[in-house]
């Protein structure tokens, strides 16, 4: 079984519905992070979460939310969703007890379509 | 502001031409250097950590190498299942987010 899981996978829906992503571990991990990925650019940080009771914004979390509902559990919501939130979602967890670097290690992502 | 960038955006390559790829960074204070793959509509794979130049790490057909301003990632022999996406970060002394380059495109022809 993956480490890292995201449902769902593939999500088609129109604007201005309501959109939850969801990420499961099963690494241990206390960290977590939300990443989009549009084509040609660079994985952006949305938000990311040391542990329950800490959450914090990336580079891009307007007009998303998170929710951490477990140490193994971080959902990203988008309120109302629009057409340039089409993109590829990732998660991603890390261990920072684990080595001189944070390694972050990537879910398979869910793709995202808001037409 | 930390900043990376890659080169060439795009490669393509004949099974068994080795070549190299470019990661240039700029940052504050280097915590580690990242290398990761992607395929096509997949989640990117952890490949290494780099965390002081002069420091090079190997791993089947790739090598990775780092100095103060720069990183390559050199791919020797290449073959068909070689073909990604490869992208590079840098992680800041001070935390733990990562600042993603915008990938290379490798693609080995046999």
């Amino acid at each position: 079984d993956a480490d890292v899981t995201q449902t769902p996978r593939n999500r088609i829906t129109k604007t201005g519905k309501r959109i939850m992503l969801e990420c499961s571990q099963t690494k241990g991990h206390d960290r977590m992070y939300w990443y989009r990925q549009d084509p040609g650019l660079g994985l952006q940080l949305i938000y990311y979460s040391f542990d329950v009771k800490d959450i914090n914004k990336g580079e891009i979390s307007d007009g998303y939310s998170v929710s951490r509902q477990a140490q193994a559990k971080f959902s990203l919501s988008l309120e109302s969703a629009i057409p340039n939130q089409t993109a590829l979602y990732f998660c991603a967890t890390s261990d920072p007890r684990q080595g001189i670097t944070d390694t972050q290690y990537f879910g398979p992502g869910t793709r995202l379509t808001v037409l | 502001e930390d900043q990376v960038t890659q080169s060439p955006e795009a490669l393509r390559l004949q099974e068994g031409e080795s070549s190299s790829l470019n990661c240039s960074y700029t940052v504050s204070g280097l915590r580690g250097l990242f290398w990761y793959r992607q395929d096509p509509g997949k989640g990117p794979e952890f490949l290494f950590t780099l965390y002081s130049a002069g420091e090079e790490k190997e791993k089947e057909r790739l090598k990775a190498t780092l100095t103060k301003k720069e990183s390559f990632l050199h791919i020797t022999a290449p073959k068909p299942e070689d073909s990604a996406t490869y992208l590079c970060a840098v992680q800041e002394t001070s935390g733990s987010r990562l600042t993603f380059g915008e990938g290379t495109q490798l693609t080995v022809n046999p």
